[in-house]
């Protein structure tokens, strides 16, 4: 069957450091990625999604970018964090049209 | 544009009472794909139901039912005998079709969610 997974969990991190998070799918090949943000207020807001390796599409301007370099592997990236980067970041997969989208555990960050 | 309106921030009701959460929808796409998430305190969405616009007929898995309109663009969701472990956030969100390269399905717009509580 077919998991995401993504770390850290949790992440406390300085204003002006950088970000990394990593997302990972298993049990699947070539599936639709994307990275979704939610900040306080609960919504939540697409910022990348990608079809294939080396493919990033960004929906939001903003201080992050995203990568792909292995076909199940998609990471979040930040060279310097801003407070406004603070949130809750979930990483999400499906097959293709009409798939079920199914969202890793999420990881919470915290820009001090 | 796409949107989606969850008109309930927060509900609170008392344990076996049934609940509906309401969802509105706007999109100019003909075909489109619906979903609810449930999202507990640890913060993951975990997956309730999809449904794409061609599929009116309601839906019912055990204590869960779904009602979809497209005359009102509603998907209303509504729990039978509510549950104390049913309290969450729960969102509704929407998808369009499979664009050009694939990849307008899974590009979701989100509710702002609706606060669920059961108290018991």
């Amino acid at each position: 069957s077919q998991t995401i997974h993504q770390w850290p969990a949790t992440l406390v991190q300085p204003v002006g450091s950088p970000l990394s998070l990593e997302c990972t799918v298993e049990g699947t090949s070539n599936p639709n990625l994307y990275w979704y943000r939610q900040a306080a207020g609960r919504g939540l807001q697409l910022l990348f999604y990608s079809v294939g390796i080396g493919q990033i599409s960004s929906e939001v301007p903003q201080n992050l970018s995203a990568s792909r370099p292995q076909d199940r592997q998609f990471i979040l990236s930040s060279k310097k964090l801003l407070l406004s980067d603070s949130g809750f970041y979930l990483c999400a997969w499906n097959g293709g049209s009409g798939n079920t989208i199914y969202f890793g555990e999420g990881s919470w960050l915290t820009v001090v | 544009a796409q949107k989606v309106t969850q008109a309930q921030t927060e509900i609170s009701v008392v344990e076996k009472e049934d609940v509906t959460l309401d969802c509105v929808y706007e999109t100019r796409d003909t075909t489109y794909y619906l979903f609810w998430y449930k999202q507990p305190p640890s913060g993951e969405l975990v997956f309730l139901i999809r449904r794409n616009s061609f599929d009116e007929q309601n839906e019912i898995s055990g204590r869960y039912s779904w009602n979809f309109q497209k005359s009102t663009s509603s998907f209303n969701f509504t729990i039978t005998a509510s549950q104390v472990v049913d309290s969450a956030v729960y969102f509704c969100a929407l998808s369009g079709p499979r664009g050009a390269g694939g990849t307008s399905y899974g590009k979701l717009t989100f509710g702002q969610g609706t606060i669920l509580t059961v108290h018991p």
